[in-house]
């Protein structure tokens, strides 16, 4: 079946250090992938996506690109802000009616 | 913009009573989700909806059921509470498309039950 692998964290950064959340994936076919976000005490948001192998998906200042041959996609800022701090889930999607598969959430910690 | 709207946004509920949680979407997707979110296990997939009146189970709907009586609106309902379902209860929402897109989530409902 699917399944998503991201480290777990907490991950403890200063402000202004680069960042990356590692992201690996587990599925037949070919996925489309996705970074959430979710702010304390808000729902999930979408930060960005890649539908196919090699795309990049990039959104306030994240990127993360689609690697089918090590089945990864891995998030990374080159500069964090404190306002970055919250837990990121990396998810992948078959297709059709079916949902998202998430990993289980990193709690990025940035400090002033 | 889409807007997913879940009814309530703290309940706090004793063991054995039955609870409903509403989900309303606002753009006329055919899609509609219902995920539980705990600490140290992320989100898991309870049921799905491709369309009205139909419902597929997902990962762990043991101890839940859904109703979808209009296009807009998907209920999550456990029929007798259990303080094990103390949780975030996350509604999304995506229309039919071939290539997977992304989901539409609510602002989370979060469960307590005594």
């Amino acid at each position: 079946g699917n399944s998503v692998t991201q480290m777990e964290g907490p991950v403890t950064l200063s402000e202004e250090a680069f960042l990356t959340i590692n992201c690996t994936y587990t599925a037949t076919g070919y996925p489309s992938l996705f970074w959430y976000v979710q702010y304390p005490g808000e729902g999930l948001q979408l930060l960005l996506k890649a539908t196919k192998a090699d795309d990049k998906g990039s959104n306030k200042g994240f990127e993360a690109t689609y690697r089918k041959e090590t089945t990864s996609f891995h998030l990374e800022k080159g500069s964090v802000q404190v306002s970055d701090s919250a837990v990121y889930f990396c998810a992948l999607r078959r297709g059709g009616a079916d949902g998202l598969t998430f990993g289980k959430g990193t709690h990025l910690i940035i400090q002033p | 913009d889409v807007k997913v709207t879940q009814s309530s946004r703290y309940l706090v509920k004793r063991t054995g009573e039955k609870v409903f949680l509403e989900c309303v979407q606002d753009m006329d997707h055919e899609n509609m989700f219902w995920y539980r979110q705990d600490p140290g296990l992320g989100l898991r997939l309870i049921y799905f909806s491709y369309d009205v009146k139909m419902k597929e189970k997902g990962d762990i709907p043991e101890g839940y059921s859904v109703s979808r009586e209009k296009k807009e609106r998907f209920s999550l309902i456990l029929e007798s509470a259990s303080t094990n379902q103390t949780s975030m209860y996350l509604c999304a929402s995506s229309p039919p498309v071939l290539t997977a897109g992304e989901l539409f989530f609510g602002e989370g409902s979060r469960l307590t039950v005594l």
